[in-house]
């Protein structure tokens, strides 16, 4: 059974960088399986994937043309985690932050959440 | 807007059968796999359905889902009180190379 634990600041001033890290129980960040992505919930926006990294052989990145010019989703093998960073933040970027995963053939599957941060960015 | 479209609302009695749609396009449900999830007020989703019809294991068979060309169906029957929350659909957008996700509905069990 995986399990993400979420951590990282609930408060971001404006044109700072939001910074949180899932860690990862349960799985690997470098498995052949797995998929680790972010999505975040705001009543203005709904769900919104934001991206996600995964390990194929070599690592690879995909994320939201909304957010691709501000966004960094790094694993960290070292901690078996993996964390979000979004640059440049605006009072829009307010939401609650999810890490997911999922490790079926479909890899849009998100059978795992983390606990979900609530992130205010205001000054 | 969301990508994938929902009704805001549905609402049925408790022991009857609901439907929540979730319409796309080729680029969307078309050509690739749709996933539900349920959102209980306060928690992260939980994933109902995927690959347009398949249960994870402890999803009860009240749950079903299907797809016909751009468009996604869930169905509850037996509802119960305990069902009232949000439902989303996801599927993977290929010329966005993204996943998106239906506005949610939130059903009533009256």
């Amino acid at each position: 059974q995986v399990q993400l634990q979420q951590s990282g600041p609930g408060l971001v001033k404006p044109s700072q960088t939001l910074s949180l890290t899932c860690a990862i129980s349960g799985d690997s960040v470098s498995s052949n399986s797995g998929v680790w992505n972010w999505i975040r919930q705001s009543p203005s926006r709904g769900l919104e994937w934001l991206g996600r990294t995964y390990y194929r052989s070599k690592w690879h990145n995909n994320y939201a043309v909304s957010v691709k010019s501000r966004i960094t989703i790094n694993p960290d093998t070292s901690k078996n985690q993996f964390s979000l960073q979004l640059n440049s933040v605006t009072p829009e970027d307010t939401a609650v932050y999810y890490c997911a995963s999922g490790s079926r053939a479909t890899d849009t599957v998100f059978d795992y959440w983390g606990q979900g941060t609530l992130v205010t960015v205001s000054s | 807007q969301s990508v994938l479209t929902q009704p805001p609302s549905v609402s049925a009695a408790p022991g009857q059968k609901v439907t929540i749609s979730c319409s796309g396009s080729s680029s969307n449900i078309g050509n690739n796999y749709v996933s539900w999830y349920q959102q209980l007020p306060g928690t992260a989703p939980k994933v109902l359905i995927y690959d347009n019809n398949k249960r994870p294991s402890g999803i009860p068979d009240r749950f079903s889902g299907s797809k016909s060309g751009t468009s996604a169906t869930l169905g509850i029957t037996g509802l119960q009180t305990g069902d009232e929350a949000d439902y989303y659909c996801g599927t993977w957008h290929s010329s966005l190379n993204a996943v998106v996700f239906g506005g949610g509905t939130k059903l009533t069990v009256l």
